[in-house]
């Protein structure tokens, strides 16, 4: 069965530190896809990147960068110089290709405090 | 471009009450459709997913339901509250197709029962 675990419950860190959230999956699919979603105070969860199981070149996007490594099985995500605007539950998700459609396994979330 | 509605936005309600909550999903046709519980602890449950008009598939025996009598309308329900249904709820959508199509969430609504 498929499982995202995401250990870190809580990160506080400074304003401008570098954060990295830890996710690790597991699945028996060979073709699955890992996710990242932002949730705000608001409440709505933000899509900020996918990535198949083929894909393992890192991704950059501005001060976002994600580091998919199939051989510890995880897909880590670096902010780096963090704003007090990253301030949010951060959620790893899994979907497998085995399912047929699109559900997602979500981790728990990591819950990041930026601080001034 | 896509868009996604939820409302009621908060809601309050006693104990054995109904429930409706609807979703809305503009610039897409024949969306998979999702809805999903988020209670305390933060983690998100997948509760009924629709990959089309009448078609509902749950994932969590409990006393809601959903339909889905538009292609973009996804609706969910309860004849009866209990306390354990207070949470936040969120739909999402995604194109149809198989697994890894992204899914995009709504607004969400905050329900409480009394």
């Amino acid at each position: 069965a498929q499982k995202v675990t995401q250990a870190q419950t809580e990160i506080s860190v400074v304003e401008k530190e570098d954060v990295t959230l830890d996710c690790v999956y597991e699945t028996r699919d060979t073709t699955y896809y890992l996710f990242w979603y932002k949730q705000p105070p608001s409440g709505e969860l933000v899509f900020l990147i996918r990535r198949n199981s083929f894909d393992e070149q890192n991704e950059i996007s501005g001060r976002y960068s994600w580091n998919f490594q199939k051989s510890t099985s995880s897909f880590n995500f670096t902010i780096t110089a963090s704003q007090v605007v990253d301030s949010a539950v951060y959620f790893c998700a899994l979907s497998e290709e085995g399912s047929g459609y699109s559900t997602l396994t979500f981790g728990k979330g990591t819950m990041l405090l930026v601080s001034p | 471009s896509q868009t996604i509605h939820q409302w009621p936005a908060t809601l309050v309600q006693p104990v054995g009450s109904p429930l409706s909550l609807e979703c809305t999903v503009e610039g897409t046709s024949n969306p998979n459709l999702y809805w999903y519980r988020q209670a305390a602890g933060r983690g998100l449950q997948l509760l009924f997913y629709s990959v089309g008009i009448g078609q509902i598939s749950s994932e969590v025996p409990q006393n809601l339901s959903a339909s889905r009598p538009q292609d973009r309308q996804f609706i969910l329900s309860s004849k009866k509250l209990l306390l354990s249904d207070s949470g936040f709820y969120l739909c999402a959508w995604s194109v149809a197709g198989g697994a890894g199509e992204t899914q995009y969430f709504g607004p969400g609504t905050r329900l409480l029962v009394l």
